[in-house]
Order: C-alpha cells, then sequence, then structure tokens
C-alpha cells in the first residue's frame, strides 16, 4: 500500500539556520502530496501541498517541491525562527484509487529552533 | 468561527471499559475523517463518514470500533471493551466536501489511555 517515509527527529537548529526535513513517498498511482504542522497543544494545520509532478507548494516561508523522479517531497525553509518549533508531517493522498481524499501520513519530525 | 472540537482531550480507562471520543465539525462541514495516531507512528486513517452515513471504513478495527455521525449532534467514536494497545491519539479532521480542493480542518485530538 502506499507510504510515506520521513526523517526522525528532532531536528535542532539555532534560529536563523537553514531547514531540510526528508520525506520520501510510495504510491501505485499519483498522490498528492502534503506537509502539515502541529504546534503544542493544537490539531495538525495544512501547511502547503502539491498535486503534480514539478509542482511546488509554499506558505510562509517554507517550500516543497513535488519530485517525481526520487519519489520525494522535502520541506524547506531558509530562515527558520523560534516560532517554528513543532512537529511537521509529510502526507499523501491517492484520491483516484481511493475515491475520497484519505491522508496517508509519516511519524512526523520535530523541529526545536533556539535563540 | 470556532475550529474543529473534540472532547475530551484526555481520557483514561481501564481495560474492559468503553470510550466514547466526540468530535464537533466545524460550522457548515458535513464530511469527518478519524485518525489514529500509536506511539511513535504516524496518524493512521480509520473511518470517513458524512451526516449519517458511512462511507469508508476500511482503517477501523473489525471488532469493538464503531463510528456514528448523527444528524444532530457530533461524530462519536466508540470503543468497547478497551485493551492497553488501543491507547493512542485520536484525531478528527473535518471538510465542507470531500476532494482535494476542500482542506481537511484537524481538531486537537483525545489521548486515551487505557490501564
Amino acid at each position: 500500500g502506499d507510504s510515506v517515509t520521513q526523517m526522525e527527529g528532532p531536528v535542532t537548529l539555532s534560529e536563523e539556520a537553514f531547514l531540510t526535513i526528508n520525506c520520501t513517498y510510495t504510491a501505485t498511482g499519483y498522490p498528492s502530496l502534503f506537509w502539515y504542522v502541529q504546534y503544542p497543544g493544537e490539531g495538525l494545520q495544512l501547511l502547503l501541498k502539491a498535486t503534480k509532478a514539478d509542482d511546488k507548494g509554499s506558505n510562509k516561508g517554507f517550500e516543497a517541491t513535488y519530485r517525481k523522479e526520487t519519489t520525494s517531497f522535502h520541506l524547506e525553509k531558509g530562515s527558520v525562527q523560534v516560532s517554528d518549533s513543532a512537529v511537521y508531517f509529510c502526507a499523501l493522498s491517492d484520491q483516484v484509487n481511493t475515491g475520497f481524499q484519505k491522508l496517508v501520513f509519516g511519524t512526523g519530525t520535530r523541529l526545536l529552533v533556539s535563540p | 468561527n470556532a475550529g474543529v472540537m473534540q472532547n475530551p482531550r484526555h481520557l483514561v480507562r481501564r481495560r474492559g471499559q468503553e470510550a466514547r471520543l466526540r468530535c464537533s465539525p466545524m460550522k457548515g462541514h458535513s464530511h469527518v475523517y478519524w485518525y489514529r495516531q500509536l506511539p511513535e507512528e504516524g496518524l493512521k486513517f480509520m473511518v470517513y463518514l458524512q451526516k449519517e452515513n458511512i462511507i469508508d471504513e476500511s482503517g477501523m478495527p473489525k471488532e469493538r470500533f464503531s463510528a456514528e455521525f448523527p444528524k444532530e449532534g457530533p461524530s462519536i467514536l466508540r470503543i468497547q471493551q478497551v485493551v492497553r494497545g488501543d491507547s493512542a491519539a485520536y484525531f478528527c479532521a473535518s471538510s465542507p466536501r470531500d476532494g482535494l480542493r476542500n482542506e481537511q480542518f484537524f481538531g486537537p485530538g483525545t489521548r486515551l489511555t487505557v490501564l
């Protein structure tokens, strides 16, 4: 079945450092790809998405490019802030095969940014 | 517009008891999805419901688990005769319609602990 693999955390960075969180996927079809963020005590929030190969999703300084050749969707940010500390989840949805938007998640990567 | 509400936020049950988890979707949302996050794992899809209908329950354990979304009131995830392996965080999400253009908005989750 479809699956998502993302790098284990925690990822610890200093403020203004460059961030990369790796995400790769396995899918039989042509899924849409997502990054969700979860701040402490809150639900998951959609951060960005891409629906087809070579699409770039971007939001709040974060970006990720749908790479079909490497089945990857790595999350990047040029300069992180303390307020970016959270857990980040990579996910996919293959609605053509499942019939509805069934999200398949990775295990999450915790990001800790220190001042 | 209030977000997706889940209650209780924390629930402790002894083995053999019943657990009832409630999810109130955002106003105007008639689609609800339940996900479970076991320790050290990603969120896994359980069930997708529309008002008064279960659309897909392929992720639900065959026994002891049931879900409903009545015409009035919250969606309920019910676990009968809980076991220690049911300890997890249970998240629900809602959307106005299904499909890629309709973001799933997540609640803060209910953390179930089975003693």
